[in-house]
């Protein structure tokens, strides 16, 4: 079982530009979290699936900032007009299942994202 | 909305001393509360949950959660230099948002 894969580890990208970063689940797993972490913010969620469903997108900045999960495999976080700061590490994250339950999420090594 | 407060945010112990962490949650309907560890350049790995009121041990952790003050504290005894990490700790309610809320964090440094 190789964990949560989240390609790429680095990402440095202009002003304006597009970035859109990959993660993979663990297989089985049914639940796809994503996260934010930044020195000064911590730990922040943005979105997550379930069986591949938008189930809350609440932390997501709205304007430029969305997530497809296309399939049980792969999902992405895209990230338009990015700004300085939008530098964070993203992290991603998946769950066996979720809900009222006891189950842990399992995550990713994170993409560490630098806007210049 | 959910808010998590952890203290200390940093700590330094000798190796072998016993580590105390604290965690304080704001919505007493908070099912589970969660601590993960987090090493330089990695994603946090859960290490314990603890739903109901009282104690949990595993192994050199044990967490204690007190819903009528709305803490919990996590001590790991017996501390080693792998212990060295951010620990965070992590609340979970399910009453209209089924995430986590996640604390900013302890730095634990052991020193050998």
């Amino acid at each position: 079982n190789a964990g949560v894969i989240q390609t790429p580890r680095h990402k440095v990208t202009g002003k304006g530009q597009e970035a859109t970063l990959w993660c993979e689940p663990i297989s089985g797993h049914s639940a796809v979290f994503w996260y934010r972490q930044t020195i000064v913010q911590g730990l922040e969620f943005l979105t997550y699936f379930r069986n591949q469903a938008p189930i809350d997108d609440s932390g997501m900045p709205k304007e430029r900032f969305s997530a497809q999960m296309p399939n049980q495999s792969h999902s992405t976080l895209k990230i338009q007009s990015t700004q300085p700061q939008d530098s964070a590490v993203y992290l991603c994250a998946s769950s066996l299942v979720w809900g009222a339950s006891s189950y842990e999420q399992y995550f990713g090594p994170g993409t560490r994202l630098t806007v210049l | 909305q959910e808010k998590v407060q952890q203290s200390p945010e940093s700590l330094i112990v000798p190796e072998g001393a016993m580590v105390s962490l604290n965690c304080s949650f704001s919505d007493s309907a908070s099912q589970s509360i969660w601590w993960y560890q987090q090493h330089p350049g990695k994603g946090p790995k859960a290490l314990i949950s603890i739903f109901s009121n009282g104690n949990k041990k595993e192994g050199r952790l044990t967490v204690y959660l007190n819903r009528a003050s709305l803490h919990v504290s996590l001590h790991i005894k017996d501390s080693q230099p792998s212990d060295s990490a951010v620990y965070l700790c992590a609340a979970l309610n399910t009453e209209g948002a089924d995430r986590l809320t996640f604390g900013k964090g302890t730095q634990l440094i052991i020193q050998p």
